[in-house]
């Protein structure tokens, strides 16, 4: 069975960092694109970041461009998202998301952990 | 960046009656279209990719159609367990980017 299972959220002050982790099991962690996903209260989704099963190549939205790295180690089974420069506008709940056939498509998500941006 | 307008924002169906759900690129995405439902305080669950591929589980009930610019996600008979926010997403480009959700509750 596939799970993903983020931690890390929490309150941060802004300009602050944060890191998120994602522990995977249930399947050949290093053959697959992983990414982060966000969506603020009551608001839709957004794609944050991808990256490739060798962590080689990764994807940024426009808004975390330059604050967020998105990094993996296989050797761990775990995802990382590294959050810089953090802004009221980055509190949402992230969802650590498994690619089907690294196509951008989700095929499996965490539960989420929450980021909450405020002083 | 390639837009994603879903309409309408809210859809009001009778259980066991049809729900169409529509979703327009603002250009070409080939199939590149997934879809996803979202219950309230859960993670999204993937029900189409292909633009017309159930994902693993998915009832047939559910059906993906479209192909270009515009696309349609079908209910064909909605259960209670089918009330939802439901979003597509494009995967031609990056950003992927989703459309902003329809939510379909009961009537």
């Amino acid at each position: 069975e596939v799970q993903l299972v983020e931690s890390g959220g929490g309150l941060v002050q802004p300009g602050g960092s944060l890191r998120l982790s994602c522990a995977a099991s249930g399947f050949t962690f290093s053959s697959y694109a992983m990414g982060w996903v966000r969506q603020a209260p009551g608001k839709g989704l957004e794609w944050v970041s991808g990256i490739g099963g060798t962590g080689i190549s990764a994807y940024y939205a426009d808004s975390v461009q330059g604050r967020f790295t998105i990094s993996r180690d296989n050797s761990k089974n775990t995802l990382y998202l590294q959050m810089n420069s953090l802004r009221a506008e980055d509190t949402a709940v992230y969802f650590c998301a498994k690619q089907h056939s690294g196509n951008g498509v989700v095929d499996y998500w965490g539960q989420g952990t929450l980021v909450t941006v405020s002083s | 960046e390639i837009v994603m307008t879903q309409s309408p924002a809210t859809l009001s169906v009778s259980p066991g009656e049809r729900a169409t759900l529509s979703c327009r690129a603002s250009q070409s995405i080939s199939s590149k279209l997934a879809w996803y439902q979202q219950k309230l305080g859960q993670a999204p669950r993937l029900l189409m990719y292909g633009a017309s591929t159930r994902a693993t589980g998915i009832p047939a009930r559910f059906s993906g159609s479209g192909s270009g610019t515009e696309f349609t996600l079908t209910i064909s008979s909605l259960q209670s367990e089918d009330f939802a926010v439901y979003y597509c997403q494009q995967y031609n480009n990056w950003p992927r980017t989703f459309g902003q959700g329809t939510k379909v509750e009961i009537k």
